[in-house]
């Protein structure tokens, strides 16, 4: 079944740690993005990419950092986590409409909600 | 001023109503625009899409663009418990990847 994984679901870690969301997906898409999501607050766009060895930053500023290097692999990676990490980090994918007509549906995974104490 | 704003509700309906949410917007480049739907605890799933003005209807859902007015509308007929999430508008001006999104509206549906 055609779907984007993110894992792990719940992290709890304590300042200063290295640590890795891990996000895949099956749906054969080329473009992946991650974005965060604060409680009652808007998603924001941290990082995309279009496709392997492609990655962007997005709008909001992060001290996170990606790599594409599998089309289907997308993971997010923080060397030193601070409590101001502490958010709901959603990774999603997008692909291409009928007849090969861009689109810009992007679906999202379950996930990460990371807490750093 | 935001380019997307939503009324972030709460809002409580009883089983059975119509229930309307809104998102004005300030960009008049949006052309495409999304609706979705994020249960508590989990990813934002997608129930609507739909390009430029108009109408687009799917099941009890029905999506309203008003490009003139820059206001966007998703109504739900027949509202069920099941229908309880937060939606979340989006909107997207095309040529980037940059969605644009609501702080979305909290809806309960009471049984």
């Amino acid at each position: 079944e055609a779907d984007i994984y993110q894992t792990p679901r719940y992290l709890v870690i304590g300042t200063g740690k290295k640590i890795t969301l891990e996000c895949s997906q099956t749906m054969g898409h080329d473009k992946m993005y991650w974005y965060q999501q604060d409680p009652g607050m808007e998603l924001h766009l941290i990082h995309y990419s279009y496709g392997v060895n492609s990655t962007e930053k997005g709008d909001l500023s992060s001290e996170s950092t990606v790599s594409r290097i599998r089309t289907e692999h997308f993971p997010l990676t923080l060397e030193s986590a601070r409590p101001s990490h502490t958010s709901q980090y959603l990774c999603a994918s997008s692909g291409w409409g009928d007849r090969g007509v861009v689109s810009y549906e992007q679906y999202f995974g379950p996930g990460t909600r990371l807490t750093v104490t | 001023q935001k380019e997307v704003e939503q009324d972030p509700g709460p809002l409580s309906v009883p089983e059975g109503a119509i229930v309307s949410l809104n998102c004005t917007y300030s960009n008049s480049a949006f052309q495409y625009f999304m609706w979705y739907r994020q249960y508590s605890r989990k990813g934002p799933e997608l129930l609507m899409y739909t390009y430029s003005s108009g109408n687009k209807e799917d099941g009890r859902f029905t999506a309203q663009v008003d490009k003139s007015s820059k206001y966007i509308s998703l109504f739900i007929r027949d509202s069920q418990p099941s229908d309880s999430a937060t939606y979340l508008c989006a909107m997207n001006q095309g040529g980037s990847e940059k969605l644009v999104f609501g702080k979305g509206t909290k809806l309960t549906v009471n049984p």
